[in-house]
């Protein structure tokens, strides 16, 4: 079975910390995401990468920044978090995206205080 | 920006009965594609319907796709109190490599 590891499940962070998000992907998959859902608006995505070194910003980049320094992980990086950056965070893997599905993995829980 | 719209909002129904949830989009496609999520958990892919296809079945579930208006439904026949969970559409354009999601359909199935 794919398996999309985040590597922590709940977080509280005071603001203006830095945060990282770390993922791992474990089935040699090319594309990699962050994903941030809140009630209402469902998923937007902030970053993906589509080969290690390599990044796209995605529809709500602001705030963030990420790193591939390997295939396998993909990193979610708030230089400064603020509160508004309260948030379910979701990394996810596919191959290629327009005719495989992609892969989730569970989440990570956010909270700035 | 989001691409697919779900509708209803939120669906609740009795144990046995058919849910159908609906999402329409906005520009071309190459595919459309229905997750699952439960509470505080990732998202689980369904199905995936390509834009030349009309329909399509998995187990339970049925995927209609209508390009002319960019509109797709998701149907769950006899559903269960296990099927309570977040529906979301996601489609990939035709120019992009990038899946875009919806608000999502919360479904609550009484037993």
């Amino acid at each position: 079975d794919v398996k999309v590891t985040q590597s922590s499940r709940y977080l509280v962070k005071r603001t203006g910390e830095k945060v990282f998000l770390e993922c791992v992907q474990d089935m040699d998959h090319e594309n990699m995401f962050w994903y941030r859902q809140d009630p209402g608006l469902g998923l937007r995505l902030i970053y993906f990468s589509y080969d290690v070194k390599m990044k796209e910003k995605g529809d709500i980049p602001e705030g963030y920044s990420v790193s591939r320094e390997k295939k396998e992980r993909f990193s979610l990086i708030l230089e400064s978090a603020s509160t508004n950056q309260t948030s379910m965070y979701l990394c996810a893997s596919s191959f290629i995206q327009r005719r495989n599905t992609i892969y989730f993995g569970e989440g990570s829980w956010l909270t700035v205080v | 920006s989001q691409q697919g719209e779900e509708d209803p909002q939120a669906l609740s129904i009795q144990e046995g009965e058919n849910a159908t949830m609906n999402c329409s989009y906005k520009t071309s496609i190459n595919n459309l594609q229905w997750y699952r999520q439960n509470s505080g958990r990732g998202l689980v892919h369904l199905i995936l319907i390509r834009s030349n296809e009309r329909e399509k079945h998995s187990g339970r579930l049925r995927v209609t796709l209508d390009t002319s208006k960019k509109s797709s439904s998701l149907l769950i026949t006899a559903s269960r109190a296990a099927d309570t969970a977040s529906y979301f559409c996601a489609t990939v354009s035709r120019e992009g490599n990038k899946l875009v999601f919806g608000a999502g359909t919360i479904l609550r199935v009484k037993s």
